[in-house]
């Protein structure tokens, strides 16, 4: 079964940096690409990041470009997303995302989510 | 901002059927498979439909696909209290190169 456990959400003011990370397993995890995607309170669903599983390429909307970095360790079976320069407008629930076959283009897992919160 | 655009609500009651829209351009589901996510309250997404057809194992038949040019819909059957939830369809967008979802739809049951 296919598990994936987000963490190190919270809340964080704007300008500032956060980390979160995926923890992984069930599946294998340098096979496949993964993604994050957030879902500010109230609102839709929007992809935050994508990053390949073979050759480790990434993807990100103009919306997080420059400020997020997605990366993964293979050897850990983990995902992580790096946040800086963060604004009130990244509040939102953070899920990771597992894909299925490259090209369906398919989100087929996803974590229950982490809150990040940006105020002061 | 959403690139697919879907209804924001639909609604049926119990035992009938619902279909949701989701309009896109030919950069995105013009060219890519289209899914189908549905996201009960308080919950994360679940994959409904994927490659713009078909069910992963243990989605019901109740939930159906279809693609046709740069539209893709989905169909609920036999409408249940359980299907109460907001549905989201999403693909690729080949010009912004990022993953795209449409605006969501909620699903009531009257």
């Amino acid at each position: 079964e296919v598990e994936l456990l987000e963490s190190g959400g919270g809340l964080v003011q704007p300008g500032g940096s956060l980390r979160l990370s995926c923890e992984t397993s069930g599946f294998i995890f340098s096979a496949y690409a993964m993604s994050w995607v957030r879902q500010a309170p109230g609102k839709g669903l929007e992809w935050v990041s994508v990053i390949s599983g073979s050759d480790g390429h990434t993807y990100y909307p103009d919306s997080v470009k420059g400020r997020f970095t997605i990366s993964r360790d293979n050897s850990k079976n983990t995902l992580f997303l790096q946040m800086n320069s963060l604004r009130a407008e990244d509040t939102a629930a953070y899920y990771c995302a597992k894909w299925g076959n490259w090209n369906d283009k398919v989100l087929d897992s996803w974590g229950q989510g982490i809150q990040v919160t940006v105020a002061s | 901002q959403s690139v697919l655009t879907q209804p924001p609500s639909v609604s049926a009651a119990p035992g009938q059927k619902v279909t949701i829209s989701c309009s896109g351009s030919s950069s995105n589901i013009g060219y890519n498979h289209v899914s189908w996510y549905q996201q009960l309250p308080g919950t994360a997404p679940k994959l409904l439909i994927y490659a713009n057809d078909k069910r992963p194992s243990g989605i019901p038949d109740r939930f159906s696909g279809s693609k046709s040019g740069t539209s893709a819909t989905l169909g609920i059957t036999g409408l249940q209290t359980g299907d109460e939830a907001d549905y989201y369809c999403g693909t690729w967008d080949s010009r912004l190169n990022i993953g795209v979802f449409g605006t969501g739809t909620e699903v009531a049951v009257l």
